[in-house]
């Protein structure tokens, strides 16, 4: 199975501020033409809301600042500038092959 | 609007099965795979498996292969998950989601107690 390994496991950043989390896979997850990560928040009590697909791409409705990046086995969310509701927990995904598996996921705070 | 309505909570005895349901609505339901994932209290995102409503197949993750199948009622727009030979390590919240390039629609999920 493909293992993803993210960091931090949480973090805190001050209103405004940026946020940045990595998750790395322990192979390959893309293509030359897409990467097969997507990220998810959720926030307590609520279940999974999808926010990036294919390592980049915004899901319709998502605000700007959140943004994706990377390629191969490294990938990244950023969230800037950071917003009290953006208090949640944050996983990566993949679905490049059975079974897809999540990352343990990111827990933020905002100070 | 897309919508996946699943019951709020079921509570089961050690070595019964459950069937769980996930409601369709706003959309077509035979044009997306629906698929399962689990989330035991204060812990991560496990993946079960998936299944196409529009002929019934279906991937399963190896580790919930003998516990779990999925089925779907297209008459009704329904997605079922049957657990069966259930522990309190399957207490947990199981979330249908609707996969469109990923799992863009989730379920509010049902908790599972399994306790005598």
């Amino acid at each position: 199975d493909i293992v993803l390994t993210q960091s931090p496991a949480s973090l805190a950043v001050s209103l405004g501020q940026r946020a940045t989390i990595s998750c790395r896979a322990s192979q390959s997850v893309a293509t030359s033409d897409s990467s097969y990560i997507h990220w998810y928040q959720q926030q307590p009590g609520q279940s999974p809301k999808l926010l990036i697909k294919y390592a980049s791409n915004l899901e319709s409705g998502v605000p700007a600042r959140f943004s994706g990046s990377g390629s191969g086995t490294d990938f990244t969310l950023n969230i800037h500038p950071v917003e009290e509701e953006d208090t949640a927990t944050y996983y990566c995904h993949h679905s490049w092959e059975i079974p897809w598996t999540f990352g343990g996921g990111t827990k933020l705070e905002i100070k | 609007q897309v919508q996946l309505q699943q019951p709020g909570a079921e509570l089961v005895k050690p070595g019964a099965s459950v069937n769980l349901s996930c409601k369709a609505s706003g959309y077509t339901f035979t044009s997306y795979w629906m698929h399962w994932v689990k989330q035991r209290p204060g812990q991560g995102l496990e993946w079960i498996g998936e299944i196409n409503p529009t002929n019934g197949r279906t991937y399963y993750n190896e580790r919930f292969k003998n516990m779990a199948s999925l089925t779907v009622d297209k008459s009704s727009s329904t997605a079922y998950m049957q657990l069966s030979s259930l522990t309190s390590e399957d207490s947990a919240v199981y979330y249908c989601a609707r996969y469109y390039y990923a799992l863009d629609c989730w379920g509010q999920g049902t908790s599972v107690t399994v306790s005598s």
